[in-house]
């Protein structure tokens, strides 16, 4: 079936520094993918949804020079977290979806800890 | 925005028991989404739901479409050690999937 691979699993960066994580969708072309936040013990919460060819759309409240989206190509969407501070620190999720079946697949997620 | 109200927030039963949990919204939906997430890893989809009423089943795992399509229910029956996880339901507002609180279940051996 679908798959959607996300990389990396877990990354420690300190503050200041940039991190970037890729979603790749392994077996299916997605011209969209979504990239989620999730706080512990807290639900999913849409960031930003990625196109490939063109900009991506952030959700209100999500900073678009902070967090860079960039979907080159039909199987890569990156994250790019810059100047991270550790309230960046939280569980990253993409998604994307195998047209013409409906319903998202999820990446395993990304553990960001910012010291 | 749209929200999505799921409860419980958390369950905590023994091993064979069964579990219901539901979410609800004031608003109509077309399409009702059921996840699991372990932790440390993304969610993944248990039932996907189309229709006002349809009744679908995944295993010991059954949801149901709501008739007002406002609301879905996920039962889990005779529930084992590997249930254990975060039950998210999940529904597509515009382009984009907005999820429910999350049901935390716990299961005791």
């Amino acid at each position: 079936g679908a798959v959607v691979s996300q990389h990396p699993s877990w990354v420690i960066c300190k503050s200041g520094t940039s991190v970037k994580i890729e979603c790749r969708s392994l077996d299916f072309q997605a011209t969209t993918m979504f990239w989620y936040r999730q706080f512990p013990k807290q639900s999913l919460m849409l960031m930003a949804t990625s196109n490939e060819g063109s900009k991506a759309t952030y959700e209100q409240g999500v900073e678009k020079d902070k967090f860079l989206i960039n979907h080159a190509s039909l199987t890569l969407s990156t994250l790019t977290v810059t100047s991270a501070h550790p309230e960046d620190s939280s569980f990253y999720i993409c998604s994307a979806r195998d047209p013409p079946i409906r319903p998202l697949h999820f990446g395993n997620g990304t553990r960001l800890t910012v010291t | 925005g749209q929200q999505l109200n799921q409860s419980p927030q958390s369950m905590f039963i023994q091993e064979g028991e069964d579990v219901s949990m539901n979410c609800t919204s004031s608003s109509i939906f077309n399409t009702w989404l059921w996840y699991k997430q372990d932790p440390g890893e993304g969610p993944v989809l248990l039932i996907a739901l189309y229709k006002a009423g349809e009744l679908t089943s995944n295993g010991r795992l059954t949801a149901q479409f709501g008739i007002t399509r406002k609301d879905s229910f996920l039962n889990i029956s005779a529930s084992i050690p590997s249930d254990v996880g975060i039950y998210f339901c999940a529904t597509k507002g515009a382009q984009k999937l907005v999820f429910g609180q999350g049901t935390r279940l716990t299961i005791n051996p």
